[in-house]
């Protein structure tokens, strides 16, 4: 079946350093989104990828979409405390279709 | 922004009782809904896609008279849980996109989510 892997699972860093999370599709996607999920909390969109090797920027965090719109990567630069929570990949394999979350990653961030 | 809510946040049931969960869009119409469940610390697992007007379709390995979903109205979709047991203990979240946003809208906004404890 359609599936969306994501790596690693948990990432600790001290603050200040960058952390990177990455997805994998065995399939082309049509567009990949991005989310973040704080603890206890739902999952909040950050952004949407749709175009073959788009990159976008958000202050910090930069995201990628391969060439192949099969992989994606989420950097964020100078990690902040306030960075800490659980980020998502969320794979579409069809315009406007349901959304395959990937297993996410926990960003732990020391001060 | 659009603003999905979801009621109630947390519940605790005892073994065999049925639990309604309440999904809304509070300032747009959607036609379609997602129901998902986490458990903790990991991913969040699609069960099912409410339509509005028609019958859900669920994920494989999704019991659909388990989990019942009805979407009755354009603002308003229910999941049903049913004859809960300990197993089912789960966070369950509702979303929806907005469909003002055009075709290229395609983030999802979430509800708050539901904490369901089966005693």
């Amino acid at each position: 079946g359609q599936q969306v892997m994501q790596i690693p699972q948990y990432q600790h860093v001290q603050e200040g350093e960058d952390f990177t999370t990455y997805c994998n599709s065995s399939t082309t996607l049509s567009n990949i989104q991005w989310y973040k999920q704080r603890p206890g909390g739902h999952p909040v969109f950050l952004i949407q990828l749709v175009k073959s090797g788009e990159v976008k920027k958000q202050k910090r965090l930069t995201f990628q979409f391969g060439e192949a719109k099969k992989n994606s990567s989420l950097h964020i630069t100078a990690t902040q405390t306030t960075d800490v929570g659980t980020y998502f990949c969320a794979g579409s394999y069809n315009q406007g279709g349901k959304l395959i979350f990937g297993q996410g990653t926990e960003l732990s961030v020391k001060p | 922004g659009a603003v999905v809510s979801q009621h109630p946040s947390r519940v605790i049931c005892k073994s065999g009782t049925s639990v309604k969960i309440e999904c809304r869009s509070l300032d747009f119409q959607a036609t379609t809904m997602f129901w998902y469940r986490q458990f903790p610390k990991q991913s969040l697992m699609l069960m099912a896609t409410s339509n509005e007007g028609s019958k859900a379709t669920y994920e494989q390995g999704v019991e659909k008279d388990k989990f019942l979903i009805n979407h009755a109205s354009l603002t308003l979709s229910t999941l049903t849980v049913t004859s809960a047991h300990p197993e089912d203990s789960s966070f369950y979240i509702c979303s929806a996109r907005d469909p003002n946003r055009g075709p290229r809208g395609g983030e999802l906004f979430f509800g708050e989510g539901s904490r369901l404890t089966v005693l």
